[in-house]
């Protein structure tokens, strides 16, 4: 099932600067799509998610870019700190399927301090 | 800030024994779900539930697995005879409201391990 996809298995930048983490999808039934941040030894933590029907969300120092026609969305943590270093899911779902997630299968972010 | 509690944080069974894996959802949440990852692969879906009855599941979770919410505030993963293949991180999440916008909230999981 590769409805979710993170090309990337991990990514390293220098603290201070952008992340940039990638994600593609499949199914054009899709309308939410979120981001999850998950440590070692815990679950996934919501981050920020958005709707197809934008195609940006920002919260603080992450925002969310969503290109439907591309069928691909981007997560940046803008700056990049050491506490940010933690493996983040990509995850989709469609309205009518009682909003049961799909995952993609994760990118390792190293911030170095 | 309100959260998922999952329990047992890990639980070892022999293969062919019943597990039952426990979930305390956030009090105002009506939608419940259970996810595993098997080590590896990606997080999957289980089963959803909403007004105690199963809303969907996926094809792994066959007649094997069963889910109840027993009370008020419990969200029970059973495994009735379990597999190798059953070794996974099962993660409980919950949800406020069925509408778009709200996010699912998830436990630490349990890591089970079928010897």
């Amino acid at each position: 099932d590769q409805q979710v996809k993170q090309n990337s298995p991990s990514l390293s930048v220098q603290e201070g600067r952008i992340s940039i983490l990638n994600c593609d999808y499949t199914n054009s039934m899709f309308d939410y799509f979120l981001w999850y941040k998950k440590y070692p030894a815990e679950g996934p933590t919501f981050l920020i998610s958005i709707s197809s029907i934008k195609d940006k969300n920002e919260d603080g120092r992450f925002t969310v870019f969503l290109n439907k026609s591309a069928k691909h969305l981007s997560l940046h943590i803008v700056p990049s700190q050491p506490g940010d270093s933690a493996v983040y899911f990509c995850a989709a779902s469609a309205g009518g399927s009682n909003y049961k997630l799909t995952f993609g299968k994760g990118t390792l972010l190293t911030v170095n301090p | 800030e309100p959260e998922v509690t999952q329990t047992p944080s890990h639980q070892v069974t022999q293969m062919g024994q019943e597990v039952i894996l426990r979930c305390v959802p956030i009090s105002n949440h009506l939608y419940f779900y259970w996810y595993r990852q098997i080590l590896g692969q990606k997080v999957e879906f289980l089963v959803s539930f909403y007004n105690n009855e199963i809303s969907e599941k996926s094809e792994i979770f066959d007649d094997q697995f069963s889910v109840e919410r027993p009370d008020g505030s419990n969200f029970t993963l059973k495994i009735r005879s379990t597999k190798l293949e059953d070794s996974a991180m099962y993660f409980c999440a919950s949800r406020v409201r069925d509408s778009l916008g709200e996010p699912q909230h998830f436990g630490d999981g349990t890591r089970l391990s079928i010897l």
